[in-house]
């Protein structure tokens, strides 16, 4: 299986913060990945596609980027309703696999 | 607006089936460009994708749980299934089910989760 990491593992931050989490999956998996968000008591919503594709819907202050074994998902501006859990997941693999999460909290 | 919603047993007795549904709204599961999906979280840890249907049956389970899962659809119902066999303390988590990009693999609906206890 691809093994994927993320860091860091949680980020205290504030509202207007600019916040950097990383990926990394275990081997190349070209730009088959999908950012998620989930709230307590919520399912994931799926953020960034391929990489860098925002999902319709999605605020611009979400930017992805990356590719081989190394993303990034970028909140340019923290708004208070993006305090949350972000996951990556590849989509190069079966089985698709996720990372462990990333909290941002305040 | 697609929307899927999961149903089924909230307890289920160790060494017996866990079973889940998940019925689809505001799109067909025969849409030929989607996959149709179980991803499960244990209470307080990560996401695990269990495995996926196509419409016309053919499935993908993940081999950490091949031996014990069967997923099934049922077209005429806009449904599909989940069966988790010989279920044990670990199989304790919020199951979801989810919309597969058929090209791009990525989980783009989701059902709210229902949580299945695995309990005597």
């Amino acid at each position: 299986d691809i093994q994927m990491t993320q860091s860091p593992s949680s980020v205290s931050a504030s509202v207007g913060d600019r916040v950097t989490i990383t990926c990394r999956a275990s081997q190349s998996i070209s730009s088959w990945l999908a950012w998620y968000q989930q709230k307590p008591g919520k399912a994931p919503k799926l953020l960034i596609y391929t990489a860098s594709s925002l999902q319709s819907g999605v605020p611009s202050r979400f930017g992805g980027s990356g590719s081989g074994t190394d993303f990034t998902l970028t909140i340019s501006s923290l708004l208070p309703e993006d305090f949350a859990t972000y996951y990556c997941q590849q989509a190069h693999t079966f089985p698709f696999t996720f990372g462990p999460g990333t909290k941002v909290d305040i | 607006q697609v929307q899927l919603q999961e149903s089924g047993p909230g307890l289920v007795k160790p060494s017996q089936t866990l079973s889940l549904t998940c019925a689809v709204s505001g799109g067909s599961i025969t849409s030929g460009d989607y996959y149709w999906s179980w991803i499960r979280q244990p209470p307080g840890k990560g996401l695990e994708w269990i495995g996926y249907i196509y419409y016309s049956g053919s499935t993908y389970y993940n081999p950490s749980l091949k031996s014990r899962v069967t997923i099934s659809v049922d077209t005429s119902k806009n449904q599909f299934s989940l069966k988790l066999s010989s279920v044990t303390a670990a199989d304790t988590a919020v199951y979801y089910c989810a919309r597969v990009d058929g090209f791009r693999y990525y989980f783009d609906y989701w059902g709210q989760g229902t949580l299945v206890t695995v309990s005597s």
